[in-house]
């Protein structure tokens, strides 16, 4: 079964500071895309980033980079600089090539300090 | 581009009563659409995936018979929460797949669905 775990129900960071949120995951399949969305209190789902597993360099979004470690199946979202427009629920999610279903961890809660 | 749209937004209803929600990719034609259902703070939970002109696949433990879906047309779907209840109230996001763009999934605002 392929799961995604997010470990962290709630972090919390200072404004301009960086802040790594976890994810890690199980799949036995070799060739998936992983991403991560932002949902603000809006609730509209928005992409932030996303990585190609076949891909060895970590994708990168302007303040948005991630720490993908395919062998341990790790997938972490690093926020540089971080702004009060980044609190949000942000969602770890595995694409199912077979069926393009996404399955979902459990989501962190990021709070900016200003 | 890559733009999906939910409609209504909110919606209030008696217990007892029928009630649709429309998705519609606007700029792009979609193969596949899918529901989900979200709890207060908590994850989406897939409740059906559909593709265009042929029958819903429903998750297990969803309701088909009151979760109807159909996606007539490659730009729109619908769900209707059939005989609505207090415990169908929730919020339900739509998103949209073409395997023209990135192969990637975009969602809807969401609906927001309150059972009295």
């Amino acid at each position: 079964a392929q799961t995604v775990t997010q470990s962290q129900p709630e972090m919390s960071v200072q404004e301009a500071e960086t802040v790594t949120l976890s994810c890690t995951y199980d799949t036995s399949e070799s060739d998936y895309y992983l991403f991560w969305y932002k949902q603000p209190p809006s609730r509209q789902m928005i992409l932030v980033i996303r990585q190609e597993a076949y891909k060895q360099q970590n994708a990168t979004e302007n303040r948005f980079s991630v720490n993908f470690q395919k062998a341990a199946k790790s997938f972490s979202l690093k926020i540089s600089d971080s702004q009060l427009g980044d609190a949000a629920m942000y969602f770890c999610a595995l694409h199912r090539d077979s069926n393009y279903q996404l399955i979902w961890g459990a989501g962190t809660k990021l709070i900016i300090k200003p | 581009g890559a733009v999906v749209s939910q409609h209504p937004s909110r919606v209030i209803c008696k217990s007892g009563t029928s009630v649709k929600i429309e998705c519609r990719s606007l700029d792009f034609q979609a193969t596949t659409m899918f529901w989900y259902r979200q709890f207060p703070k908590q994850s989406l939970m897939l409740m059906a995936t559909s593709n265009e002109g042929s029958k819903a696949t429903y998750e297990q433990g969803v309701e088909k018979d009151k979760f109807l879906i159909n996606h007539a047309s490659l730009t729109l779907s619908t769900l209707t929460v059939t005989s609505a209840h207090p415990e169908d109230s929730s919020f339900y996001i739509c998103s949209a797949r073409s395997p023209y763009i990135l192969d990637e999934q975009f969602f809807g605002p969401g609906t927001r669905l309150t059972v009295l």
